[in-house]
């Protein structure tokens, strides 16, 4: 059963740090790129990033380049998605996606559960 | 940067069809994708590369893209299809992923 299980969500305080995490099974993981999308209460989706299947290129949205930091350790099945000088505006489901075939420009077939962030004083 | 425009909302009636457009600069250049979020749920991919459909995704969803609109035309809609739709391309300009405001489908 191919799945993806995102953690290492919460409530954290604005300019904190956070690291999410997403643990993949079931398929062969260092075959697909992987992306991060996140989803503000009562809004629609955003990307926020992608890694290549190998971790060699890196994207990321303009509102969090500069913030955030996407990676891949593929003996662990796991993307990551570190999270620093957090806003308000950061708060929101993230959702860790994987592409439906090899190339990361693929449309996103697999998504997780998502994990919830909240950025509150 | 590139922006995808949606309706925020279409309604139809039980066994009608529903069609969702989706605008963008040169639209029929990209690959678009569809995905359907059901309340509280994770997203769904419903349609890839404007046409195609997902293994297990019914019939009664198709896409197509020309003339200038990418479109989602569900048919025989049923009560079960009330979600919300969101078009999805990359941009190749810029390298980034873009999706579309959303569309809330309600099936009156």
């Amino acid at each position: 059963q191919v799945l993806l299980v995102e953690s290492g969500g919460g409530v954290v305080q604005p300019g904190r740090s956070l690291r999410l995490s997403c643990a993949a099974s079931g398929f062969t993981f260092n075959s697909h790129g992987m992306h991060w999308v996140r989803q503000a209460p009562g809004k629609g989706l955003e990307w926020v990033a992608a890694i290549w299947y190998d971790g060699s290129k890196k994207f990321y949205a303009d509102s969090v380049r500069g913030r955030c930091t996407i990676s891949r350790d593929n003996s662990k099945n796991t993307v990551y998605m570190e999270m620093s000088s957090l806003k308000v505006e950061d708060t929101a489901v993230y959702y860790c996606a994987r592409v439906r075939a090899v190339t990361i420009i693929d449309a996103f077939h697999i998504w997780g559960q998502g994990t919830t962030v909240t950025v509150s004083s | 940067s590139y922006v995808l425009t949606q309706p925020p909302s279409v309604s139809e009636a039980p066994g009608q069809t529903a069609r969702i457009p989706c605008g963008g600069d040169d639209i029929g250049s990209k690959s678009v994708h569809w995905y359907q979020q059901k309340l509280g749920l994770a997203p769904v991919l419903i349609v890839y590369d404007d046409s195609a459909r997902p293994s297990g995704i019914p019939e009664r969803f198709s896409g197509s893209n020309s003339g200038g609109t990418a479109t989602l035309t569900i048919s025989r809609v049923e009560a079960g299809d009330e979600a919300d739709y969101y078009c999805q391309v990359w941009d190749y300009d810029s390298d980034q992923w873009v999706f579309g405001g959303g569309t809330k489908l309600a099936v009156l």
